[in-house]
């Protein structure tokens, strides 16, 4: 199966510090990558979709100079959450789609939980 | 507007069978998705349904009505490991090409013993 990776897969950091987050497909090109949060006992909720080489497309009440998404190749996509205070504490969830895969299954990666003080 | 439903919790014995429910409602559909998330975890693809009928994979199978707007997941022999949300996503075909999935809320399912 496809294979998704994150780092890092947690971090703890002051309010007000920036941090990055990569995502990346190991072992197929994806054309598209989305990023999620999910709080606890929530469903994921997606915050933006990427495509390689072009602008990400935020969802309804998503701050894109808060949370800045690089998607600069086919196999990895960074999302750096700018500013970070403790409501931004949850947990990312990155998917990728794979290009060459008929039905398009979206495989995510682990997760980073992002807890911030 | 975009509505998915499941129950919120469900719970069965070890070597039973159960049957998660999912109903939606979304502007567009193209194809539906049933995930697995243990807590803490991402989740892990489990089913996909684009059309009507009924697929099978090992214990775990999954039913698509488009017509109903409606969809279960279905898992035989439970094993304790099983304990996990189990999410129904729809994909909805629309949003400039870029396929998004809409989530449900997740069902939690607890296997006892």
């Amino acid at each position: 199966g496809a294979v998704v990776s994150q780092h890092p897969s947690r971090v703890i950091c002051k309010s007000g510090t920036s941090v990055k987050i990569e995502c990346r497909s190991l072992d197929f090109q994806a054309t598209t990558m989305f990023w999620y949060r999910q709080f606890p006992k929530q469903s994921l909720m997606l915050m933006a979709t990427s495509n390689e080489g072009s602008k990400a497309t935020y969802e309804q009440g998503v701050e894109k100079d808060k949370f800045l998404i690089n998607h600069a190749s086919l196999t990895l996509s960074t999302l750096t959450v700018t500013s970070a205070h403790p409501e931004d504490s949850s947990f990312y969830i990155c998917s990728a789609r794979a290009r060459d895969k008929i039905q398009e299954t979206q495989y995510f990666g682990p997760g980073t939980r992002l807890l911030v003080l | 507007g975009q509505n998915i439903d499941q129950p919120t919790e469900m719970t069965a014995t070890e070597g039973a069978i159960v049957q998660i429910n999912c109903t939606y409602q979304t502007s567009g559909f193209n194809g539906l998705f049933w995930y697995q998330q243990h807590a803490g975890e991402a989740p892990t693809f489990l089913s996909y349904n684009v059309l009507d009928g009924l697929e099978e994979k090992g214990r775990f199978s999954s039913f698509l009505s488009r017509s109903k707007g409606y969809s279960y997941l279905l898992l035989k022999e439970l094993q304790m490991k099983d304990s996990a949300s189990y999410l129904c996503a729809v994909r909805d075909g629309i949003s400039g090409g870029y396929n998004k999935l809409i989530f449900g809320a997740g069902t939690r399912l607890a296997v006892h013993p």
